[in-house]
């Protein structure tokens, strides 16, 4: 059974600090799926990045990046330079390739940036 | 584009009384699910369908019905409401033939049964 641990449940930074949340994951599958949605205030959830297990460079968009590393089955998340738009909570999830596209979603991270 | 709406956004419950979830996308996606978000669970998946006509149960199946007539909607219902389905509703959906599996999700709907 696929499996993710997003452990730290609060963090709370002050602005322009750089922050990272981590997500580990458990899956069987060689081919699977790894997202990162954020939930702010307002409650819906928005997508902010797919990776699939094939691919393990890094990415960086704007004061983004993502970390994936399969040796440790990890897949880290890092804002740069915080704003305080940036609090809210922070969903990891997974995906394996089995046909269907069902998602198991971490407990999430509750990011809060002090201004 | 609308992309996927829910409705009601908010719905207060007696136990036993039933109700349906509605969800509608008009992005043409195929697969269409729905979880529920309770507090330090993340959210977990209740019903999916990969097409009209085919629908099956996901992890937290209980209480709940599904079905999928069209491509368009999958609403949900509950039979008969309990305390313990009192929870944030999220329906999403994605396009399964492009293999890109990112799910795109409504604004949920918000649920208390008393």
């Amino acid at each position: 059974a696929q499996k993710v641990t997003q452990a730290q449940t609060e963090i709370s930074v002050v602005e322009k600090e750089d922050v990272t949340l981590d997500c580990v994951y458990e899956t069987r599958d060689t081919t699977y799926y790894l997202f990162w949605y954020k939930q702010p205030p307002s409650g819906e959830l928005v997508f902010l990045i797919r990776r699939n297990s094939f691919d393990e460079q890094n990415e960086i968009s704007g004061r983004y990046s993502w970390n994936f590393q399969k040796s440790t089955s990890s897949f880290n998340f890092t804002i740069t330079a915080s704003q305080v738009v940036d609090s809210a909570v922070y969903f990891c999830a997974l995906s394996e390739d089995v046909g269907n596209e069902k998602l198991t979603f971490g407990t999430g991270t509750r990011l809060t940036i002090i201004p | 584009n609308a992309g996927v709406t829910q409705t009601p956004k908010f719905q207060v419950l007696k136990t036993g009384q039933s109700m349906t979830l509605q969800c509608a996308q008009d992005m043409n996606h195929e697969y269409m699910s729905w979880y529920r978000q309770d507090p330090g669970m993340g959210l977990r998946l209740i019903h999916y369908s990969v097409g009209a006509g085919i629908t099956d149960q996901g992890e937290v199946p209980n209480g709940y019905n599904v079905s999928r007539s069209t491509t368009e909607d999958f609403p949900l219902r509950l039979l008969s409401a309990a305390p313990s389905q009192t929870s944030v509703y999220f329906c999403a959906s994605s396009y399964s033939r492009t293999g890109t599996k990112t799910q795109y999700f409504g604004p949920g709907t918000r649920l208390l049964v008393l």
